[in-house]
């Protein structure tokens, strides 16, 4: 089993409307987990950061964690055209220093 | 006031030449990363320095060898590169070792002939 699975093929949304994508882990005492977006041809760039079970929100984006259900997802709303990018999952694992990224999402944003 | 900075962006080089990737953050950050990104955009760590101490070093050719000079800085040497080495290279940087986020620098683009 891979430490971090993100399973889903690319995602087309209409602008607008609500993105929707899910990560799953495999350590269950991890204790850190991020989203980062990006963008073809770029760097990784952070976007959400989520350390306890519930929502965090910020601004278009909520993540939400489920350490039970060793699942975190990643909403995002009204989606913009400038949000069409790679996003990618990842999980801090408990006692190590080592952070595991999902292969990562497409989504694409229709205008 | 680039956070993460490599250098250099593109990197076009031969099999069997020996190359330097250079990385400089100016976060204040003590933990510092190298992670590969193969073509099909997995991101995988390589190696990892805090305050100048190789705390993570995951199973990756010796041809690989890192170095820290200072917390603010690490470098990755390659040596006898091979066609597989072709990918994106990319740095990080995070304050501490554990829950902290990490920061990517732009990354360099490593293409073997």
């Amino acid at each position: 089993q891979k430490e971090v699975e993100q399973n889903s093929g690319p995602l087309s949304v209409p602008e607008g409307a609500i993105a929707s994508l899910n990560c799953t882990y495999s350590d269950r005492g991890s204790q850190s987990f991020f989203w980062y977006r990006q963008y073809s041809g770029k760097s990784p760039e952070l976007i959400m950061s989520i350390y306890s079970n519930g929502d965090k929100e910020d601004g278009r984006f909520t993540a939400q964690l489920n350490k039970a259900s060793q699942y975190v997802s990643l909403l995002i709303r009204d989606s913009q055209p400038s949000d069409s990018a790679t996003y990618l999952c990842a999980v801090n694992g408990a006692g190590n220093n080592r952070l595991a990224f999902g292969k990562g999402n497409q989504v694409v944003v229709i205008p | 006031d680039t956070a993460v900075s490599q250098t250099p962006k593109y990197l076009v080089t031969q099999m069997g030449n020996d190359k330097s990737i250079k990385c400089e953050q100016n976060l204040g950050h003590d933990t510092m990363y190298w992670y590969k990104q193969d073509s099909k955009k997995f991101l995988k760590i390589m190696f990892s320095y805090n305050n100048k101490e190789l705390i993570i070093n995951e199973t990756v050719p010796n041809r690989f060898s890192p170095k820290s000079p200072d917390k603010a800085h690490l470098n990755l040497h390659i040596n006898s590169l091979e066609l597989g080495d072709s990918a994106v290279y990319f740095c990080a940087s995070s304050q501490g070792t554990s829950n902290q986020p990490q920061h990517f620098g732009d990354g360099t683009r490593l293409s073997i002939l």
